[in-house]
């Protein structure tokens, strides 16, 4: 079955601090991944994607994700955190030929000063 | 503005009383989907969209159901609510139900808190 783990339930860190939330996905064939955020009490918005190309993508706002095919992960990055950056990140895959996508359980960053 | 918007935003109703949560689009969307959040287990697709009167099922579907009559509106009815559908109801849709995958982005409403007691 298709499945999407995100390792790290909850993910504390102060602020400046380096940061990297973990996704793996299952899957032998092509996919397309995403990265969404969710501040408190609202919607998800898209962080960053991974559709084709280079395997390193990044967001306006200084997040980096890695492409990893042989290990199938999707690893989410940022050198330095801010407070604001607190939230809860969900990884998601859509399987090439499909029309569902399957997000992860989500990892909420806590950013501490 | 571009925008996906949910009605009602909260909701507290009873075991076996049919409700009705709406789901609007104004980007001329073809795809559009249902899911729940719960703690620990992220989102699950619980309807889809890829086209006017072209539903499917996802990974969650028992005890509700769609409509997409037009592209716009997507609906979800809960005809008999129960406990276990107490829930964070999103809706979200995105231009590509299958063609580009640059389309693929999905733009999500506020969501809908239903407590069924």
């Amino acid at each position: 079955a298709q499945s999407v783990t995100q390792l790290d339930s909850q993910v504390p860190v102060f602020e400046e601090a380096p940061v990297e939330l973990r996704c793996n996905y299952s899957s032998s064939v092509s996919v397309y991944l995403f990265w969404y955020v969710q501040y408190p009490n609202q919607g998800l918005q898209l962080l960053l994607k991974y559709l084709s190309g280079s395997t390193l993508v990044e967001s306006i706002n200084g997040f980096e994700a890695e492409f990893n095919k042989s290990q199938t992960s999707f690893h989410l990055r940022k050198p330095s955190v801010h407070i604001s950056d607190t939230a809860e990140y969900f990884c998601a895959v859509r399987y090439t030929g499909g029309f569902k996508t399957i997000f992860g359980a989500g990892t909420r960053l806590f950013v501490k000063a | 503005e571009a925008q996906v918007t949910q009605n009602p935003r909260y909701l507290i109703t009873v075991t076996g009383k049919k409700l009705t949560v709406t789901c609007s689009q104004n980007m001329n969307h073809e795809y559009m989907s249902w899911y729940r959040q719960d703690p620990g287990l992220g989102l699950r697709q619980i309807y889809y969209s890829m086209n006017v009167e072209v539903t499917d099922k996802g990974d969650v579907p028992e005890g509700y159901k769609v409509s997409r009559k037009e592209k716009r509106n997507f609906p979800l009815i809960l005809e008999s609510p129960s406990p276990n559908q107490t829930s964070l109801y999103f809706c979200a849709s995105s231009a590509g139900g299958g063609t580009s995958p640059s389309l693929y982005e999905q733009y999500f409403g506020p969501g809908t808190r239903l407590t069924v007691t």
